[in-house]
């Protein structure tokens, strides 16, 4: 089955600076990745998500960056804001049909300090 | 408004116990899905359905059962809750096949989530 790995565990960084969190996924048929946000207490909400025939996407402040033959992706978030703070997950799965549930790295908190 | 609901929001109980976790959908999704996480750590899946009559079990196996009687409904049941159980319980669904309404194929909507104490 899908193993996706999520890194950093804990990223902490100033407000107004940019934040990276890298996964990476073993399953060379996965073509669907989404990244979710959990706030403290609240229920996971996808940002934003790509598809293996897209190698970049963006929207606003956050983008998430697609290889395939390295099977790595990574989110990106420019002039972070305190409402940035939150754990956040990537996840890898197929949409071939059949699917299962999604593959989640284990989340990064990520602190975004005034 | 189209939602996934979940009931109880939390649940103390006493080992032994028989237990369901009760989850909606109105979004109208032919998926669902139960994870198990632990506060702020990883999402486990433990099970999952196409629809009417399929039930899966996921990654993450555990002791707990479930049903689908109806495409909104997905309950949870623990025979008898024991203080491993203790986690929260979140509930998905998503879309199966196709687009509807401008919703993307696999993008997963989690209900609020159950907490639940086993004491």
């Amino acid at each position: 089955g899908e193993n996706v790995e999520q890194h950093p565990s804990t990223l902490s960084v100033q407000e107004g600076d940019s934040a990276v969190i890298k996964c990476t996924y073993s399953d060379s048929a996965s073509n669907y990745f989404p990244w979710y946000k959990q706030e403290l207490g609240k229920r996971p909400q996808l940002i934003i998500d790509i598809r293996s025939n897209v190698g970049e996407k963006k929207d606003q402040r956050i983008a998430v960056t697609l290889n395939k033959t390295a099977k790595h992706f990574s989110l990106h978030i420019t002039e972070t804001q305190p409402e940035d703070s939150a754990v956040y997950f990537c996840a890898a799965s197929y949409s071939g049909g059949g699917a299962d549930g999604l593959t989640f790295g284990k989340g990064t908190h990520l602190i975004i300090q005034p | 408004e189209a939602d996934i609901y979940q009931t109880p929001r939390y649940l103390v109980i006493g080992t032994g116990k028989k237990i369901t976790l009760e989850c909606s959908q109105t979004m109208g999704h032919d998926k669902m899905y139960w994870y198990q996480q632990d506060p702020g750590m990883e999402l486990h899946l433990i099970h999952y359905s196409y629809g009417v009559n399929s039930t899966e079990k996921g990654d993450l196996s555990s002791e707990s059962t479930v049903s689908r009687i109806r495409t909104e409904h997905f309950p949870l049941t623990l025979e008898s809750a024991r203080p491993s159980h203790t986690s929260q319980y979140l509930c998905a669904s998503s879309e199966y096949g196709g687009v509807r309404s401008g919703v993307r194929l696999n993008e997963q909507f989690f209900g609020p989530g159950t907490r639940l104490t086993v004491l």
